[in-house]
């Protein structure tokens, strides 16, 4: 696609619920990343994926967050058993580059807000 | 980790004003990032600029790698411009980005 895609753009649950969201990277970018952003900051790595290898996952609070990238395209973000803590933007971006010298533009999408009740 | 501080942390314009946003980082790098999140929370891209200076309309950009410094200048600056600028660089060779806190901008007519 033209830009970088997130699914679904809003996200309202009830605490403990589980929630999948979607990124749709810039067709033929080999890397991926995904970010989370709270109210007022900065937005915060969690994970990287070059081709569907996830090369970096330090970011990643704890066990309840896992991601994955199959094909090597589209990626998902999981978080189980959702707690109000973790109400927050998730983004995901794009680079055209990979591997361990990637230098390459980021291109992120829209974000997905996730709102735990 | 590699350590980047923006300022002013928030700056108030009148349209039409020029202004000067700043961003230290404290290690060597080989890639800048400037980017815009307009009012509607997109993370708009303005710049990738590792070195030099460049320039898009209105804004301009220059980074000074061997003093660990970028610069943006916004020139007559109008309502559309209120936000929140960032810039990022890479924490490891991957491409990895670290952001700063930002730089929160509102413009008034």
């Amino acid at each position: 696609g033209a830009g970088v895609s997130q699914s679904p753009r809003y996200k309202v649950t009830k605490r403990g619920q589980d929630v999948a969201l979607r990124c749709d990277p810039i067709s033929g970018h080999v890397s991926l990343y995904w970010y989370r952003q709270a109210l007022g900051q900065g937005p915060e790595f969690l994970t990287y994926f070059n081709y569907e290898a996830q090369q970096d996952k330090s970011g990643l609070p704890n066990d309840r967050f896992s991601a994955e990238r199959p094909e090597g395209s589209i990626s998902t973000l999981t978080i189980q058993r959702t707690e109000q803590r973790d109400s927050a933007m998730y983004r995901c971006a794009s680079s055209s580059s990979g591997g361990a010298t990637n230098t390459g533009e980021l291109f992120f999408g829209e974000g997905s807000r996730l709102t735990v009740l | 980790g590699i350590q980047v501080e923006q300022s002013p942390p928030d700056l108030i314009l009148q349209e039409g004003a020029n202004s000067t946003l700043r961003c230290n980082f404290s290690d060597s790098v080989n890639n800048l990032q400037w980017f815009h999140q307009n009012p509607w929370g997109q993370l708009i891209n303005l710049f990738y600029i590792p070195s030099g200076t460049k320039q898009n309309g209105r804004l301009s950009a220059t980074t000074v790698a061997t003093e660990r410094y970028s610069l943006l200048y916004i020139s007559s600056s109008q309502t559309t411009d209120s936000g929140v600028y960032f810039c990022a660089v890479p924490t490891d060779s991957w491409g990895k980005l670290q952001f700063g806190a930002g730089t929160q901008v509102v413009v008034t007519p």
